[in-house]
């Protein structure tokens, strides 16, 4: 089956610990992104990256790093200068060309602070 | 930088009526795309009708239309004969193109939401 899978589902961090939450494609995408969700908001955009090997940093970066080494993965650390990282994490792929940019997402990472 | 508005936090309806959401969002932009998402208690974000600026049409999928004021930045979700499935949260959400021929795209700008719950 085609899809998105994030994991784990559920994810513990202590203070001052880097965490990498993992996020695979194997719809062949080319554009891949991560978001974050608050309680009670709406999803803010982390990272994003349109092709392999570059990526751009979205409204909410800082603490937070990303690398695309391969096209079907995304990997997103969540680093000790993240001060609040308690949230779902939400990471979605998208094509690339004309009219093929709708937004397909995971099922999400829960992220919780010790 | 785009901002999306939805001035509903919650609504609640009876099964089989219908129901309208709303969103406004403000940009410069000529070139966008807008989008309803569904989020259930599960959590996943379930894409539930597009729209592209461009076009004067409004979208629809089987029960789920949409009301799109271009000049007037609105983007309402009409939602027919309403089902206890429907109960979840509802984003609309804003794309800007990088360009309008060549595709690509930055991320979603989201509203907060609109907690629809559906009463049987």
């Amino acid at each position: 089956d085609g899809g998105i899978t994030q994991s784990p589902k559920y994810l513990f961090r202590k203070e001052g610990q880097n965490v990498t939450l993992s996020c695979e494609q194997n719809l062949n995408h080319d554009a891949m992104y991560w978001y974050r969700q608050d309680p009670g908001q709406g999803l803010r955009l982390i990272y994003y990256s349109q092709i392999v090997n570059d990526f751009q940093k979205g409204d909410i970066a800082e603490g937070y790093s990303v690398s695309r080494e391969k096209k079907e993965s995304f990997p997103l650390t969540v680093t000790s200068a993240q001060k609040n990282p308690t949230a779902f994490y939400l990471c979605a792929s998208s094509e690339w060309g004309p009219y093929q940019e709708t937004q397909y997402f995971g099922p999400g990472t829960r992220l919780l602070v010790l | 930088a785009q901002t999306v508005t939805q001035s509903q936090p919650e609504m609640s309806v009876q099964e089989a009526e219908t129901v309208t959401l709303s969103c406004t969002y403000d940009t410069s932009e000529n070139n966008y795309y807008l989008f309803w998402y569904k989020q259930p208690p599960s959590r996943q974000m379930i894409l539930v009708i597009r729209q592209e600026a461009y076009k004067q049409q409004n979208a629809t999928e089987n029960r789920f239309s949409v009301n799109f004021q271009k000049a007037a930045k609105s983007f309402s979700l009409k939602i027919s004969d309403s089902q206890l499935g429907d109960t979840a949260m509802y984003f609309c959400a804003f794309m800007k193109l990088q360009s309008y021929s060549g595709g690509g795209a930055d991320g979603l700008t989201f509203g907060k939401g609109t907690h629809l719950i559906i009463q049987p």
